[in-house]
């Protein structure tokens, strides 16, 4: 079966470095998605990873083993706003999205 | 204003009742999803329509009966539902029916359902 691992929640302090992992097993791999989902509102994309390495988006960075099934997600000089479930999603051989439960981030003042 | 508007944004309904949802796109696409998120479960796909036909139904009980009728909306028909069907149900959008060609799904903010 197809398989999406990430935690359920995850605590950080404002200001602070939090890495969020996700790993995949899947039948086959053509790319790796990052969605913010804050509490009520629409999932928001993020980032799309479908080689090797890190992707840097302002304080978001995006990696990626595909070797290892393995991505995470960094997110730099921790908000408040970053308070929101990170979602994320693995495109199969079939261009099926294989969703993870996401993973509620928790920010603390 | 997002490109991707839902109502209504809440309900309460029995599992005798006759619902729908509405999903209204304004960004020109032409395929739409229905997605049903559960707590602390991943989002599971129910329907996908491109340029207004059904092109993929992934096992979802007859209780729920999508309609297309242009490329611009999408509904999702509610009757005789279960209280294990209680979840958002979030509707998106993308240029084509295939979700990755963009790298991008655009949704609404979902429709909240409580089935008493």
């Amino acid at each position: 079966g197809q398989n999406i691992d990430q935690p359920t929640e995850m605590t950080a302090t404002e200001g602070a470095i939090v890495q969020i992992n996700c790993t995949y097993q899947t039948s086959g791999f053509n790319g790796l998605f990052w969605y913010q989902q804050h509490a009520g509102e629409a999932p928001t994309f993020l980032s799309y990873n479908v080689l090797d390495g890190l992707e840097e988006k302002g304080r978001f960075s995006s990696f990626l083993s595909r070797s290892k099934g393995y991505s995470y997600l960094l997110l730099k000089e921790l908000q408040m706003k970053d308070s929101a479930s990170y979602l994320c999603a693995v495109v199969d051989s079939n261009y099926q999205l294989i969703w993870g439960a996401g993973t509620k981030l928790i920010i603390k003042p | 204003e997002t490109g991707v508007t839902q109502t209504p944004r809440h309900l309460v309904m029995g599992m005798t009742n006759k619902k729908s949802l509405k999903c209204e796109q304004h960004l020109g696409h032409n395929a739409m999803y229905w997605y049903k998120q559960s707590a602390k479960k991943p989002l599971e796909l129910m329907f996908v329509y491109s340029l207004e036909e059904r092109v993929e139904n992934n096992s979802v009980p007859s209780r729920f009966s999508p309609e297309c009728p242009n490329s611009s909306h999408l509904f999702l028909h509610l009757h005789t539902l279960q209280p294990e069907d209680s979840a958002l149900y979030l509707c998106a959008s993308t240029p084509s029916e295939r979700e990755t060609n963009t790298g991008e799904l655009f949704f609404g903010e979902g429709s909240r359902l409580t089935v008493l």
